[in-house]
């Protein structure tokens, strides 16, 4: 079947721009997380998603970062006012429960602020 | 002090050869522990989950010391496939359900 998918898969944004990053999650998760990978680094916890409401932003950096799953599907990550260190990875995972499941990992959006 | 920590590597392993790894962690109350593999920009995938009393999955053995807090992972007659980076996962349920993740340790497997 379909794996998570990620749109789009690159995406390069001048400083001070708006950018949304979209996951579509494995038909029938119910949970759905985005974290973030810096070149060198493990993956960062942003936020995660049970249904549609968000269960857990804890991660996200600062209110410039902000994420929604309307219908409890597909999840749209927004970044406003973009900085130089934004520029990341962003990986959406989702699962069919709670964080004991595996989590299955989208390709990722390749964020560069520039 | 990061939660998860892990070699950065990279371990240079002649084909063939075995290779063993650890990654500490600092919450003692952590109930799950797993390690995935992440190939060279690619999303990470899971390897293998790591139970108490240790388990192996074919060429590959993972141990679990709670009373340390470390995992480890080790791979028996390394192929050339088996060049990736290993990330060391830690869930505690108390902590919300997320993942954290190790920094990850590179292994590359060389004819």
């Amino acid at each position: 079947g379909a794996g998570v998918s990620q749109t789009p898969s690159n995406k390069v944004t001048e400083k001070g721009k708006y950018v949304e990053l979209r996951c579509d999650p494995i038909s029938g998760h119910t949970a759905l997380y985005w974290y973030r990978q810096s070149l060198g680094q493990g993956p960062e916890f942003l936020i995660y998603f049970q249904g549609t409401g968000a269960a857990d932003d804890s991660g996200l950096p600062n209110d410039r970062f902000f994420a929604v799953r309307p219908e409890g599907s597909v999840s749209t990550l927004k970044i406003q006012r973009t900085e130089r260190g934004d520029s990341a990875v962003y990986l959406c995972a989702s699962s069919p429960g709670q964080g004991r499941d595996e989590q299955y990992f989208g390709p990722g959006t390749r964020l560069t602020v520039t | 002090r990061k939660e998860v920590e892990q070699d950065p590597g990279p371990f240079n392993v002649p084909e063939g050869a075995t290779v063993a790894f650890n990654c500490t962690y600092s919450n003692s109350a952590s109930q799950s522990f797993f390690w995935y593999r992440q190939d060279c920009r690619k999303e990470p995938k899971l390897l293998m989950s790591v139970y108490s009393s240790g388990n192996e999955d074919g060429r590959f053995t993972a141990q679990l010391n709670r009373a340390s807090q470390y995992i480890s992972l080790l791979i028996r007659d390394s192929k050339l496939s088996d060049s990736a980076t290993y990330l060391c996962v830690v869930w505690d349920k108390a902590a919300g359900n997320k993942l954290t993740f190790g920094g990850g340790t590179r292994v590359l497997v060389k004819p």
